[in-house]
């Protein structure tokens, strides 16, 4: 059984540039969710997505975007970067047997890191 | 709003017993979550309360209360690899964990 995976692991951009970040959820897994962890704080959610819609958003402006595809793997882009992205991206599955996260428990990729200029 | 509140930091030694703390300020979630986390990696699942009481797995019990907005988690027989930080989280209408700023937990020889 494959765990998530996240692609790239580090990265660096300039302010107003774009990045997608790429995750692949574990096998059996449906639900992917993203989260943005900044030095020294908790995971704060993005959105999530089940069955390639988005079912749920944190409070982050519509410059953060994603995807789910088919294959329930998922993209986070985000445009116009600001110093303060810069954080560990991080993305989680979940099965659908579990309501999607409802017994508490995700599934996390090791994340990638982005740093903004 | 919501909030879960943690100690920043706690400190031990091996063999010891340490108790994590977690208040919230939430209704109508599912229940309470403990994450580990070291040193940026992923975050992994240590245990979950549903309902009311203690929850028990193997060295970690975790413990919630909410009538008085309020869980636990409790690591025995502490050991070096278990210096990390620790996060509650909770899991609102099935769907996303709101984290709470997270414990570290140093355990010294």
């Amino acid at each position: 059984e494959t765990g998530v995976t996240q692609s790239p692991t580090h990265l660096i951009k300039t302010r107003g540039q774009q990045v997608t970040l790429r995750c692949s959820s574990q096998s059996g897994h449906n639900t992917v969710s993203w989260y943005q962890q900044a030095l020294g704080q908790g995971p704060q959610f993005i959105f999530q997505y089940y069955r390639e819609e988005e079912n749920g958003r944190g409070n982050f402006p519509p410059r953060f975007s994603g995807l789910q595809f088919p294959n329930y793997s998922s993209e986070l882009n985000v445009n116009a970067l600001e110093l303060d992205d810069s954080a560990l991206y991080l993305c989680a599955s979940s099965p659908a047997s579990s309501g999607g996260g409802r017994t508490g428990e995700l599934f996390f990729g090791e994340g990638s890191r982005l740093t903004v200029l | 709003g919501q909030s879960l509140e943690q100690p920043s930091e706690v400190t031990a030694v091996e063999g010891a017993i340490v108790q994590i703390n977690c208040t919230y300020q939430t209704s109508g979630f599912y229940g309470l979550s403990w994450y580990q986390q070291h040193d940026g990696g992923a975050p992994t699942f240590l245990s979950y309360n549903a309902l009311d009481g203690l929850e028990e797995t193997g060295r970690f019990s975790s413990f919630l209360s909410r009538s008085d907005s309020y869980g636990y988690l409790l690591l025995q027989e502490l050991q070096m690899k278990d210096s990390a930080s620790y996060f509650c989280a909770v899991n609102k209408a099935g769907t996303a964990l709101i984290f709470g700023k997270g414990t570290t937990l140093s355990v010294s020889s």
